[in-house]
Order: structure tokens, then sequence, then C-alpha cells
């Protein structure tokens, strides 16, 4: 199984502060990475892909890329306590039509 | 509406007994995903299939089938020689070629009793 490593938490923020959430993994060829958010009794929803080096931004949330670390991060800028979640990283590789879950980081936002 | 539907939400099984677990989609996608979700484990992938009548074993297929005879359908079975089957079963799809863009079922929560 390609490795896919999150710290599991958990992590508090206040309110209106930034979120930092990092996923390291381990298999070199991996191409596509994902953030997916799952409520506490719910079921994944995606909210961030990332392709390419660098930063993308899709309004408070930045993924950010580095293939040579092999590290992709989610930012949350002023978070807000509807952003408590698990946040799961999903890593896709370039053979067979499997994609890759981290074990997932809590984030509480404390009002 | 177009999404991807669960069934039945709470199951419950006894010991030695085979259940079967219901997904069903309406995005048209060729790819679809069962995964198992254990606390602090993530998501482990059961089964994939990329196209109707083919399937492939995941990372923790044993005590395990599924079937994939209609483009919208996947379901999977839960046999008697899974031995610790209690866990949240989550059904995903995806476009053909845009693997982990996924849209997840509301999932199957099932105990064993």
């Amino acid at each position: 199984q390609k490795e896919v490593e999150q710290n599991s938490g958990p992590l508090s923020v206040p309110e209106g502060a930034i979120a930092s959430l990092n996923c390291t993994y381990s298999d070199r060829v991996s191409q596509s990475f994902f953030w997916y958010r799952q409520y506490s009794g719910k079921s994944p929803e995606l909210i961030m892909s990332i392709y390419s080096n660098g930063d993308k931004e899709d309004g408070r949330f930045t993924a950010q890329l580095n293939k040579a670390s092999q590290y992709v991060s989610l930012l949350i800028r002023d978070s807000q306590p509807s952003d408590s979640a698990t946040y799961l990283c999903a890593v896709a590789v370039n053979t067979g039509n499997q994609f890759y879950f981290g074990t997932g980081t809590s984030l509480t936002v404390i009002p | 509406d177009g999404g991807i539907t669960q069934s039945p939400k709470y199951l419950f099984r006894k010991e030695g007994q085979n259940v079967t677990l219901s997904c069903e989609q309406n995005l048209n996608h060729d790819a679809m995903y069962w995964y198992r979700q254990d606390p602090g484990q993530g998501l482990r992938l059961i089964y994939y299939s990329q196209i109707v009548n083919d399937f492939q074993k995941g990372d923790i297929a044993e005590g395990y089938s599924v079937s994939r005879e209609k483009k919208e359908s996947f379901p999977l079975t839960v046999t008697s020689a899974q031995k610790n089957p209690t866990a949240f079963y989550l059904c995903a799809s995806s476009e053909q070629g845009r693997r982990g863009e996924a849209f997840f079922g509301q999932g199957t929560r099932l105990t064993v009793v």
C-alpha cells in the first residue's frame, strides 16, 4: 500500500486563525493530491485538488504542493467553528485507478 | 438529483451470516470504490471497479466480494469469512480519468451482534 501520512491531531485553533494541515506521501510517482473534509458520522467530501507544484487557492482554502519534498498541505484562513471536522489527504498514483487516504487530522475551531 | 446512494444506513449482522450492502449511482461514473473506515485508521480500499463486469481487489479484500453487472450498481457482500466486519463502509464513484475526485455515499454502519 502506498503510504500517506498525516498528523492525527487533534489540532485546535481559535476562531479567525489560520489552520495548517500537513500530509506526506511515500510514492514518488504520485501524481494527484486531494483534500477531503469529513464531519463526524458523515461521509467525506472533496474540498480541494492539486496537480502541480505550488499553491492553489479556493476561497479560504489554500492547498500547497511540493513534489520534491513529497509534501502537501492545506491552509484554512479565518477558521470558523463550522470548519471543525476531520481532514483527509488523498493521493492518486500514475498506475491503476486507485487513490489512497491518510488517517486524517481532526481539527477543532474554538469560538 | 445526481448522487450516490448507499443502503441501508445501519445494518446488524449475526456472526456467521453474509450481508450485502447496496451502492447505486446516477452520475454516469465509470469507476466505483468500496472503502472501510475504522476509528483512527482512515479509509482503506476494499475493492474497486473501472468498468462493468470488471473489478480489482484493494488492500483489504479478504472476506468481501463484489459484483459490477450494471454501471450504476456496485454491491458489496460481507461474508462470514470476514472476522472483524464491524465498521463504517463507504462507497464512492469518480469519472474515468479523474480518480481521486470522488463522490461518496452517506455510508453504511455495520455492526456484528
